[in-house]
């Protein structure tokens, strides 16, 4: 098992290009995250999708859309990126099944910077 | 006020202490808890639930307080792979819509 897999890995965009981060899992999880951290930061959480083909924001959705393809991939899109967007994106998943101590899984993150 | 707050440190300590860490979390609808165990530019990894009996995983202890919105790790021995960031995590919601809130994390060098 790969786990929870991100690419690119690093990124450096100009502001107002835009970009998508690709997230992928293989453990069959029905839910998928994306969190963002900032140096000193705890993780943040921008947007989630309990199940495919639905979406919920989370507590910085302002700036990103993203699209839950299927069970396993869940993307990010920075439409017009801004120098606030510089950070470092985790996607993670987790299981519905087992209750509320259920383990989410993190990617190793895409380290994104805006000129 | 931060939802979860944590002492960012950093706690120094020389091998073979004991150290310990606390958090709080302000929203007392929090289900679940757990702390996170993250080293310089990696990602988040789950290091142990914490249980409303308390827990205690080989070196590590985990103790939650209810009451008192309350959330604390012992680590005993401490070891020079110790050293890292832990984050205090709580849990809201039910079933899929549950999502994790992170403290700051709280910085541990272990010294030789």
């Amino acid at each position: 098992n790969a786990g929870v897999t991100q690419t690119p890995k690093f990124q450096v965009l100009k502001t107002g290009q835009s970009m998508t981060l690709q997230c992928a899992q293989d453990m069959n999880h029905n839910s998928m995250y994306w969190y963002r951290q900032d140096p000193g930061m705890g993780l943040r959480l921008i947007y989630y999708s309990a199940s495919e083909g639905t979406t919920d924001k989370g507590e910085v959705p302002n700036g990103y859309n993203v699209s839950r393809l299927n069970k396993r991939e869940f993307s990010l899109r920075l439409e017009s990126a801004a120098p606030s967007q510089t950070s470092v994106y985790f996607c993670a998943s987790r299981s519905h099944s087992g209750g509320p101590y259920n383990e989410q899984f993190f990617g190793p993150g895409t380290r994104l910077t805006v000129l | 006020r931060k939802e979860v707050e944590q002492d960012p440190g950093p706690f120094n300590v020389p091998e073979g202490a004991t150290v310990a860490f606390n958090c709080t979390y302000s929203n007392s609808a929090s289900q679940s808890f757990f702390w996170y165990r993250q080293d310089c530019r990696k990602e988040p990894k789950l290091l142990m639930s914490v249980y409303s009996s308390g827990n205690e995983d080989g070196r590590f202890t985990a103790q939650l307080n209810r009451a008192s919105q309350y959330i604390s790790l012992l680590i005993r021995d401490s070891k020079l792979s110790d050293s890292a960031t832990y984050l205090c995590v709580v849990n809201r919601g039910t079933g899929g819509r549950r999502a994790l809130t992170f403290g700051s994390g709280t910085r541990l060098q272990v010294q030789p």
